[in-house]
Parts: C-alpha cells; structure tokens; sequence
C-alpha cells in the first residue's frame, strides 16, 4: 500500500533554533517527492520538489533531502522564524499514471515561540 | 504568488442545501483538482480534471459533482449538504503543456486558500 509518513505529528522550537522533519515513504514506482508549507486556513505552497537523482535541495532556509534507496527524506528549517509555525508536509508522486498521483502526508505543525 | 482563487472562504448553512464552491485560476492551467481536508489530516483528492469538458472522479469517495466548461474555471456542486460533508475544500491547478518547463515543474500544483465548510 501507497503511504506517506511523517514525524513528529507537532514540534514546538524558540525562534531562532534549527529543526529537522522527517518523511517516511513506501510509495512505488516513486517519480518525486515534494515539501510544501500550508499556513493556518490557506492552501500548501510548495517549497521544494526533487527526484530519485537528487540528493539536496534547497530554499533559503529549507533544505530538503531525499534518500531514495531507504525512502525517506527531511526539511531542515534553519534559524526558524515566527512565520515559520505552519504544517509541512511531505507529498509523493508515482509514475504509475499519466496524472502522477500525489500522496499526501498528515503533516507536521510547526510552532515557533519567541 | 499563485493567482488561483476560490469563494466563498467560509460558509456555513443548513443541511439540505445546495451549494456551489467557486474555483477560479488566470494562469492557463490545464490540470485542475479538489481536495478535502479534515483538520490534521492528509488531503483527498475528490475530483480532477484535464482540460475543458473533462473531469474525473478522485481517490476518495464524494458526493459532490464538478463541471469544467471554461479552462479557467472548475466548479464543485453539492445538491444537498449534509453535516457530513463539514471539511475544508482546496483546489489546485498545474500547467503540463508549456515546453518551456522541465518536467518536474509541470508537477507541481498550485493551491488556492480553501473554503472552509460547516453544515448544521
């Protein structure tokens, strides 16, 4: 079975400090594997997508990695903000179809203190 | 930014209504989608589309109902709401069709704020 699984369920950091997310995958034939953030009441916004190929990636202060031999992969926020605090989550897309279905994660809420 | 809207933000009515939420894009996408979204959950996907006239059930099971007449434009109907149906609703557009982008660009969907549902 298709499945994407994320930890922590929740994470509270002081500003300032760094946080690791992780994304465990079983999704197969597996095409790319993206990390979006999504705001209290808005849609996801994607912050990186990579392939097999691709190790790291990152955006700004997101680094994302991706192992592709043990299906996992990571968002490593760097000196976190107040915006910070949100849910990321991790969403898997197949070659099995001409759509590239997408699995999604439950995600993991962010919450940044001052 | 993503210029992909949808309306209303919130809505709250009574069981038995109809209703009708609002998609909208201005960027050409050819693909579009809805998801449902139940707080701290992942997101279903319940309809999608790809192009004009086309449209598809999703993952999850709805008893909504979507039209694409115009490409910038994807509707989701409900004859009659129940409480059940009480969820966040997102739609989502992506461009496959511009050879310009490489083929992991073409992936990505780009998502509207939602409308958050609540049926007494």
């Amino acid at each position: 079975k298709n499945q994407v699984e994320q930890s922590p369920q929740s994470l509270i950091i002081l500003e300032g400090k760094n946080c690791t997310l992780q994304c465990n995958y079983t999704v197969s034939p597996f095409s790319n594997l993206r990390w979006y953030k999504q705001d209290t009441g808005r849609g996801p916004v994607s912050l990186t997508i990579m392939t097999f190929s691709e190790n790291t990636k990152s955006n700004g202060r997101y680094t994302a990695t991706l192992d592709a031999d043990t299906k996992q992969s990571s968002l490593h926020i760097t000196a976190s903000q107040l915006s910070d605090s949100a849910s990321y989550i991790c969403v898997v897309s197949d070659r099995g179809s001409t759509l590239g279905r997408l699995y999604f994660g439950r995600g993991t809420q962010l919450t940044v203190w001052p | 930014e993503a210029d992909i809207y949808q309306t209303p933000r919130y809505l709250v009515i009574g069981t038995g209504k109809k209703i009708t939420l609002e998609c909208s894009q201005t960027m050409g996408h050819d693909k579009m989608y809805w998801y449902q979204q139940d707080p701290g959950m992942e997101l279903h996907l319940i309809h999608y589309s790809y192009g004009v006239n086309s449209t598809e059930k999703g993952d999850l099971s709805s008893e909504s109902t979507v039209s694409r007449i115009r490409t910038e434009h994807f509707p989701l109907t409900l004859e009659s709401a129940r409480p059940s149906h009480t969820s966040q609703y997102l739609c989502a557009s992506s461009d496959t069709t511009n050879r310009d982008r490489g083929t992991l660009a073409k992936n990505i969907q780009y998502f509207g704020a939602g409308t958050r549902l609540s049926v007494l």
